[in-house]
């Protein structure tokens, strides 16, 4: 198993540019998330999915879509990219939504927006 | 709004030695408390999850222990060795009807052992 994939590693984006961040998981994972890692600040839940079709916001959403068109994939957009935006961004996954199940991360991509 | 604090940000250790990592939170009313572990350009990965009814888990040279009453975890590591070098983040889950998604992170305790 690959676990949780993430593409692309690095991006350096132009103010207003948009992209999409993809994470794939091969566990057949119902919940995945995605989440911004900032210096001096913990991980921050920016939306999450707890099957297909279904998504909801976490505790920082603004400038950013997701969808979940199947179980396997997850992908963030970014619609008019903000330098506010520069981060590196994680997508981890569980079995479940439930409260025990172990996070599976991916390894991360690094944004940077000028 | 629960607030999870992990002093020092920074820590380098001789190998060999044993050690204490610190992990403090400000609500009790807690259901789990998760251990990771974050090596550079790489993902998170989970070491030990205690569970609010449990003191402690172990793994191998790990032992985690949990004071809910104090809002205190601890991540002890034994022999420590050059490998065990990384970022060492702490997590807490409430008490809900919630899952991951109510997940609070640390900010981290980046650990080197000196050879």
């Amino acid at each position: 198993n690959a676990g949780v994939t993430q593409t692309p590693k690095f991006q350096v984006l132009k103010t207003g540019q948009s992209m999409t961040l993809q994470c794939a998981q091969d566990m057949n994972h119902e919940y995945m998330s995605w989440y911004r890692q900032d210096p001096g600040m913990g991980l921050r839940l920016i939306h999450y999915s707890v099957g297909a079709g279904i998504t909801d916001q976490g505790e920082v959403p603004n400038g950013y879509n997701v969808s979940r068109s199947t179980t396997e994939d997850f992908p963030l957009r970014l619609l008019s990219a903000a330098p506010s935006q520069t981060s590196v961004y994680f997508c981890a996954s569980s079995d479940r939504q439930a409260t025990n199940e172990k996070l599976f991360f991916g390894s991360g991509t690094q944004l940077s927006v000028l | 709004k629960q607030e999870v604090t992990q002093i020092p940000a920074a820590l380098s250790v001789p190998e060999g030695e044993n050690l204490v990592l610190n992990c403090s939170f400000t609500d009790s009313a807690i259901y789990n408390l998760q251990w990771f572990r974050q090596d550079p350009g790489k993902g998170l990965t989970s070491l030990l999850l205690i569970q609010s009814s449990q003191r402690e888990q172990t793994s191998g040279r790990l032992n985690a222990s949990l004071d809910k009453s104090s809002g205190r975890s601890t991540l002890y590591i034994a022999a420590s060795q050059p490998g065990d070098s990384a970022t060492y983040l702490c997590a807490v889950l409430p008490i809900s009807n919630f899952g991951n998604e109510k997940l609070t992170f640390g900010t981290g305790t980046r650990l080197t052992i000196i050879p």
